[in-house]
């Protein structure tokens, strides 16, 4: 079966760290485009960015409020994709999502409260 | 990066047709802005119903459809189910990221 995980979401102060996971199985992370999407409470949905599968170059692009702070990789050995957020801000607490865009995980909630 | 817009809230009877717009602040949306439309119901993940414009996934209903209309991404509703009822929203490409809309809330009713 198709499945993503995401964990690793936390409450965590402004202008700390956390990293995020997307454990994926049924099929090989690298050779898919994938995004990472939020979503603020009672609020629409939001692109975060998203890394291309190896074929396609593996590259990593950014929306423009996360850019300089998050950073998207990947550990092909387990098959799994890693959101590392840094300078975090209130404004970026929400649920976190990884796609592949034919399979959504269940997300996982950032909370940045001091 | 550019604003997209939807209409925030629509009502279709059950039976009915509906159609979600998708417009894009720099200009026309075409096939170039690779038009995704998702689903997502309260407290569950986004679902993904159309991609390039038009292309349908194995679990996409076929009242489901998506085209280009009047210089917007469109999302088709034809013969409305209670089920349906939920927030959609679109995903624009725009140069190397995407943008999505503040997306509709569509009511069955």
């Amino acid at each position: 079966e198709v499945q993503l995980v995401e964990s690793g979401g936390d409450l965590v102060k402004p202008g700390g760290s956390l990293r995020l996971s997307c454990a994926a199985s049924g099929f090989t992370l690298s050779d898919a485009w994938v995004t990472w999407v939020r979503q603020a409470p009672g609020k629409g949905l939001e692109w975060v960015g998203r890394i291309k599968s190896k074929a396609s170059g593996g590259t990593m692009d950014y929306a423009a409020p996360v850019k300089g702070r998050f950073t998207i990789s990947r550990d092909d050995s387990k098959n799994t994709l890693y959101l590392e957020m840094n300078s975090l801000k209130t404004e970026d607490t929400a649920v976190y999502y990884c796609s592949t865009g034919n399979c959504w995980g269940q997300g996982t909630l950032v909370t940045v409260s001091s | 990066q550019a604003v997209v817009t939807q209409e925030p809230s629509l009502t279709v009877s059950p039976g009915g047709t509906v159609t979600l717009t998708c417009g894009s602040s720099r200009g026309a949306v075409t096939s170039g802005h690779y038009p995704s439309w998702f689903q997502q119901k309260p407290g569950q993940a986004p679902k993904t119903l159309i991609y390039d414009t038009t292309k349908k996934h194995s679990w996409t209903p076929a009242r489901f459809s998506g085209s280009l209309l009047g210089g917007k991404a469109a999302l088709t509703l034809s013969g409305a189910q209670p089920e349906d009822e939920g927030d959609y929203y679109c995903l624009l490409s725009d140069g190397g990221v995407r943008v999505f809309g503040g997306g509709t809330k569509l009511t069955v009713l």
